[in-house]
């Protein structure tokens, strides 16, 4: 089973729409999760990251995630996007059995139109 | 992405020939990755290294080898064995645990090969 996986694979929106990327892991203990983007043409970047404390974290560009460990989900939000963010998503998570190492999730392409 | 040196770029590769990709990194990190990209199936797992001359075998490690003998320098070797080389490969380092970074992964430029 995947470790980590992210449901919607193309998403496409208009500008000013709210996003929600899905993303869920599967490990139980301790984690640290991850958002990272790769823009066309570029390499990945981190946007954001969660390790402990406040589940509700803030990245870069508006970029927010909230951690909901009963849910076993890192959700990725933006209240409004712009043409600029499309993009491709990941979201990381632990490899199952070990929290040292990262996996990564199948990836959101995000297309916003203008 | 800053520290992390894959070369080359792009490279071609004749069917049956064997392929030898770098990454170097100057991170002082323990850990190293290989991931494939391809279109509609994100990334994957080739192989990681946790510490010099330790290494495991991903999810898609067929067809593929490593070698950890330095810290700071862990090649891919695409065989002649890779059924569908032709893709984007990404070497990415972290220090797992590590107390200022947890376990936040840094990615190199990549290197497209692509077979002939």
């Amino acid at each position: 089973a995947q470790s980590v996986s992210q449901h919607n694979h193309h998403v496409i929106l208009s500008e000013a729409a709210s996003l929600e990327l899905g993303c869920n892991y599967s490990y139980g203990g301790t984690v640290n999760l991850f958002w990272y983007v790769q823009y066309p043409g570029q390499h990945l970047q981190l946007l954001l990251k969660y390790f402990s404390g406040d589940p509700l974290v803030k990245g870069i560009k508006g970029f927010e995630a909230e951690f909901i460990k009963s849910k076993f989900s890192f959700n990725l939000r933006k209240p409004s996007v712009q043409w600029s963010d499309t993009a491709e998503y990941f979201c990381a998570g632990p490899l199952s059995g070990s929290a040292r190492q990262l996996t990564f999730g199948s990836g959101t392409q995000l297309t916003v139109l203008p | 992405d800053g520290g992390i040196t894959q070369s080359p770029k792009y490279l071609f590769r004749k069917e049956g020939q064997n392929v030898t990709l770098s990454c170097e990194q100057n991170l002082n990190h323990d850990a190293m990755y290989w991931y494939r990209q391809d279109p509609g199936q994100g990334l994957r797992l080739i192989y990681y290294s946790q510490i010099v001359n330790d290494f495991q075998k991903g999810d898609i490690a067929e067809g593929y080898s490593v070698s950890r003998e330095k810290k700071e320098s862990f090649p891919l070797t695409v065989t002649s064995a890779q059924k569908n080389p032709t893709a984007f490969y990404l070497c990415a380092t972290n220090n797992p645990g590590g107390a200022r970074t947890g376990n936040t992964i840094y990615f190199g430029e990549g290197s497209w090969l692509t077979v002939v």
